[in-house]
């Protein structure tokens, strides 16, 4: 079946570490996007990716990376410098960035800093 | 640049009751519209989208939403909930006619009991 898996599911990161989150698809979608979700916050773009070897900042991009090396795969990489990096992930795709298309989205995966 | 409103961040009601929860949008263009579902511990789905036409949008579990550009506003409703329906549900809006990517609201709880 088509669809976003993000992994893993439940990540736990020291304080000063970088993790990085993974997300394939195989929809054959050009467009990525990264959303954090925090409790009574809804989702929040952080980054996203109009095609390979391209992204663009989203609202909330401080203290995070990403890359776009392959058209299925875009990882999110949450670096020492996010403050606050406890929250539910969210990667989603859709055919083109376009107004209308609908958005795809994966599991999610939970990170908590201990 | 446009927002969007969820006034409500939690909605309890009994099983067969009929149920609303509001959306409203801000935008000074013309605007695409959607509901998402969101059940516990996993990612989103589309449950319904306004692009043009028809003002009533349904979806294929009962639910039905109108776009009202007088109101700015965009309720979804469904007249008899079922204990299933019990969810997070997000609005989002989108400048129609380009490359935008949606902008969500905080979410509502509807959260349905026996």
């Amino acid at each position: 079946d088509g669809g976003i898996t993000q992994s893993p599911k439940y990540l736990f990161r020291k304080e000063g570490q970088n993790v990085t989150l993974s997300c394939e698809q195989n929809l054959n979608h050009d467009a990525m996007y990264w959303y954090r979700q925090d409790p009574g916050q809804g989702l929040r773009l952080i980054y996203y990716s109009q095609i390979v070897n391209d992204f663009q900042k989203g609202d909330i991009a401080e203290g995070y990376s990403v890359s776009r090396e392959k058209k299925e795969s875009f990882p999110l990489t949450v670096t020492s410098a996010q403050k606050n990096p406890t929250a539910f992930y969210l990667c989603a795709s859709s055919l083109v960035v376009l107004s209308g298309n609908t958005i795809y989205f994966g599991e999610g995966s939970w990170l908590t800093v201990v | 640049a446009q927002s969007v409103t969820q006034l409500d961040s939690q909605v309890p009601v009994f099983e067969e009751a009929p149920v609303e929860l509001r959306c409203n949008y801000s935008s000074s263009v013309s605007v695409y519209l959607f509901w998402y579902v969101q059940y516990p511990n996993q990612g989103l789905q589309l449950l319904l989208k306004y692009l043009s036409g028809s003002t009533l949008v349904e979806s294929i579990n009962g639910f039905e939403a109108e776009f009202n550009k007088s109101q700015t506003s965009f309720h979804l409703r469904k007249p008899s909930v079922h204990i299933s329906d019990t969810a997070e549900y997000f609005c989002a809006v989108s400048a129609s006619g380009g490359s935008y990517i949606p902008t969500f609201g905080r979410g509502t709880s509807l959260i349905v009991h026996p």
